[in-house]
């Protein structure tokens, strides 16, 4: 079975300032998706950013980027500029690709982002 | 679209009485997840479905948890009888299958069982 390894229970920025979340995860598969997901105070669960394993090139969206190392089994997430809006529970996720495999997300235990003013 | 629409957004209730939570997920998507979300165990997958049927209810805890969906917009998790121990945030997805792979959640259900 897979699984999704977050090591850092708690992280701290300061506004404006670059920070990065770690996530590892185990596999046999060649064909999954990778995700980070965002859980404010709100309790809503929203997608910050995806990343497909087929590809090489790192997804970025806008302050959101990853580094994709599938070799070492590891999907770090950088947050440049950090916001006040930022501070969350940050959490990532595993899916299986391809035919015949699970839809299912199998989630780390999450990070919990403060932003400093 | 509204996005995925979960109710209540807070249950309270008493230990032995019957639990029901509701779910509608996005239109045109083909499945739908259960997830229990505490401070101890995380994010747990409970169930899941595809076009209706359950795919996979491994994570059911045990036979007082319950889930149907009647139809392609609408879904329940049932608990009965509850439990202290039941007490958690239950999150309804929907996604499709030929998109980007993400879920969509909803607000999640606040569950504490007294």
């Amino acid at each position: 079975a897979q699984t999704v390894t977050q090591s850092q229970p708690e992280m701290s920025v300061q506004e404006a300032e670059t920070v990065t979340l770690s996530c590892t995860y185990d596999t046999s598969e060649s064909d999954y998706y990778l995700f980070w997901y965002k859980q404010p105070p709100s309790r809503q669960m929203i997608l910050v950013i995806r990343q497909e394993a087929y590809k090489q090139q790192n997804a970025t969206e806008n302050r959101f980027s990853v580094n994709f190392q599938k070799a070492a089994k590891s999907f770090s997430l950088k947050i440049s500029d950090s916001q006040l809006g930022d501070a969350a529970m940050y959490f990532c996720a595993y899916r299986s690709g391809g035919q015949g495999g699970s839809e299912k997300l199998v989630f780390g235990k999450g990070t919990k982002l403060t932003v400093n003013p | 679209d509204a996005g995925v629409i979960q109710s209540p957004r807070h249950e309270v209730t008493e230990m032995g009485q019957e639990v029901t939570l509701r779910c509608k997920p996005i239109s045109g998507h083909d499945y739908l997840f259960w997830y229990r979300q505490t401070m101890m165990r995380g994010l747990e997958l409970l169930i899941y479905f595809n076009n209706n049927v359950p795919i996979d209810d491994s994570g059911m805890p045990e036979d007082r948890f319950s889930a149907k969906m009647p139809n392609a917009s609408f879904s329940t998790l049932k608990i009965q009888p509850s439990e202290p121990r039941d007490s958690a945030v239950y999150f309804c997805a929907s996604s499709l299958r030929s998109g980007t792979g993400e879920l969509f959640f909803g607000e999640g259900s606040r569950l504490t069982v007294l």
